[in-house]
């Protein structure tokens, strides 16, 4: 199975700072790379996918790269809706995996 | 509008079986993929199953493989999980998402249930 590993596992930032989220695999997956924002309570709700590509509604401030095993998301500038822990997930083959997650707090 | 209603979860006794359910509605349920995915109270996503837009196929996690069985009735616009032998690590809210494949490839889930508590506990 595919691994994901995810870092930081937390951080702690400001409105207006740009956020940098790695996601590794442990073998590659072309671009079968999608990310989700979940906040407390709530379903996760869909980002990017295809590595970069920004789903629909979706602000332009989020975006993420990458392809292989290495990937990163980007949150331009914070906003306050954006504090939300956020996961990657790998869908190159079954069993499809997430990352263990990266919260994102308020400095 | 995409809608996505899960049901079926509740307390029960290690050991014990659970049939999940999740309503489909705003989109043609036949034509598109579908997945279960858990989250452990305080913990993580987990992709646990998924199945075909047809039904031919489906796939599990390693952790549920021969416990549990994803299905569906596309005439109902309903997708199920069949669990048994349920552990208490299987505790989680269970979520079902709508999937997105084309040409033997998936790459995304797009729309996602609130999901359903699952308690395994005596």
């Amino acid at each position: 199975d595919i691994q994901l590993t995810q870092s930081p596992s937390f951080l702690s930032a400001s409105v207006g700072d740009r956020v940098i989220i790695t996601c590794r695999a442990s073998q590659g997956i072309s671009r079968y790379l999608a990310w989700f924002q979940q906040k407390p309570g709530k379903a996760p709700k869909l980002l990017i996918y295809a590595a970069s590509t920004l789903q629909s509604g979706v602000p332009s401030r989020f975006s993420g790269s990458g392809s292989g095993t290495e990937f990163t998301f980007t949150i331009s500038s914070l906003q306050p809706e954006d504090f939300a822990t956020y996961y990657c997930q790998q869908l190159n083959g079954y069993p499809f995996t997430f990352g263990p997650g990266t919260k994102v707090d308020i400095k | 509008e995409v809608q996505l209603l899960e049901s079926g979860g509740g307390l029960v006794q290690p050991g014990g079986s659970l049939r999940l359910s999740c309503a489909a509605s705003g989109f043609t349920f036949s034509n598109h993929a579908m997945n279960w995915v858990r989250q452990a109270p305080g913990k993580g996503l987990e992709w646990v199953s998924a199945i075909t837009a047809s039904g031919g196929d489906t796939y599990y996690a390693d952790s549920v493989q021969g416990l549990f069985t994803v299905s569906r009735d596309n005439s109902k616009n309903t997708l199920y999980l069949q669990m048994s032998s349920l552990r208490a690590e299987d505790s989680a809210i269970y979520y079902c998402a709508k999937g997105y494949c084309s040409g033997g490839s998936c790459y995304y889930h797009d729309h996602w249930g609130p999901g359903t508590l699952v308690t395994v506990s005596s």
